[in-house]
């Protein structure tokens, strides 16, 4: 079973530019959660979404934005990049929606940076 | 608020040695606990995770935790280290009565473990 693919891998882009991250999720998974991870920050909850609706969203700008198709697989988009939005951008998904009975399983993630 | 805290941002051992690596949260509620262990150029991958059921929670590649509701501590140790537990671990935790979705993970700043041969 194919895991969770994270496409582009790496991605440079320059300030004021916008950009789209694509995770497509385990078969079978309808719940993909994003996460942004920095050095400075650390890892922080960006979204998640649940069968197309975002359940959850964490306390990023409005510049973030995502979406979740029919299939499950989901895309972040940045729009008007900023040289902090440099990080890597981390796709997860899983079976279900409650933590406490389901694993999320995590891509590669997409290593973005902003000039 | 939730806040999760890592004490040691690496941690060095000798193969064969006891790995501990500590954690300590902040939740006003019971919590969901976890374990993440993310190798050079990967994700994160569950190690384990506490649900409220046995305070002793075993996980994968030989590492355990233990909840600690007195300590507010869910440190993970592996009695023996090995060369490929070299990589950073992250505690992160998920409040019980936020409705228990995925998306609400609020992790640590992690800790890098190094194995010495």
């Amino acid at each position: 079973k194919a895991g969770v693919t994270q496409t582009p891998r790496y991605l440079i882009k320059t300030r004021g530019q916008q950009v789209t991250l694509s995770c497509s999720p385990i078969s079978g998974h309808r719940s993909v959660s994003w996460y942004q991870q920095t050095p400075g920050q650390g890892l922080q909850f960006l979204f998640e979404y649940f069968s197309e609706t975002q359940r959850n969203k964490g306390n990023f700008p409005g510049r973030f934005s995502g979406r979740q198709f029919s299939n499950s697989r989901s895309e972040m988009n940045v729009s008007t990049l900023e040289l902090g939005d440099s990080a890597l951008y981390l796709c997860a998904s899983s079976l279900g929606e409650l933590i406490a009975k389901n694993i999320q399983y995590f891509g590669a993630g997409t290593r973005l940076s902003v000039l | 608020a939730q806040s999760v805290t890592q004490l040691g941002s690496h941690v060095s051992v000798s193969e064969g040695a006891l790995v501990l690596l500590r954690c300590n949260y902040s939740s006003s509620v019971p919590p969901y606990l976890f374990w993440y262990v993310q190798y050079p150029n990967q994700g994160l991958q569950l190690l384990l995770k506490y649900t409220s059921a046995a305070t002793l929670v075993k996980g994968i590649n030989g590492f355990e935790a233990e909840f600690k509701k007195s300590e507010t501590s869910f440190h993970l140790t592996k009695p023996s280290a090995h060369m490929s537990d070299a990589a950073e671990y992250f505690c992160a935790v998920s409040p019980m009565n936020y409705g228990g979705s995925q998306g609400n993970l609020i992790f640590g700043k992690g800790t890098k473990l190094s194995v010495k041969p």
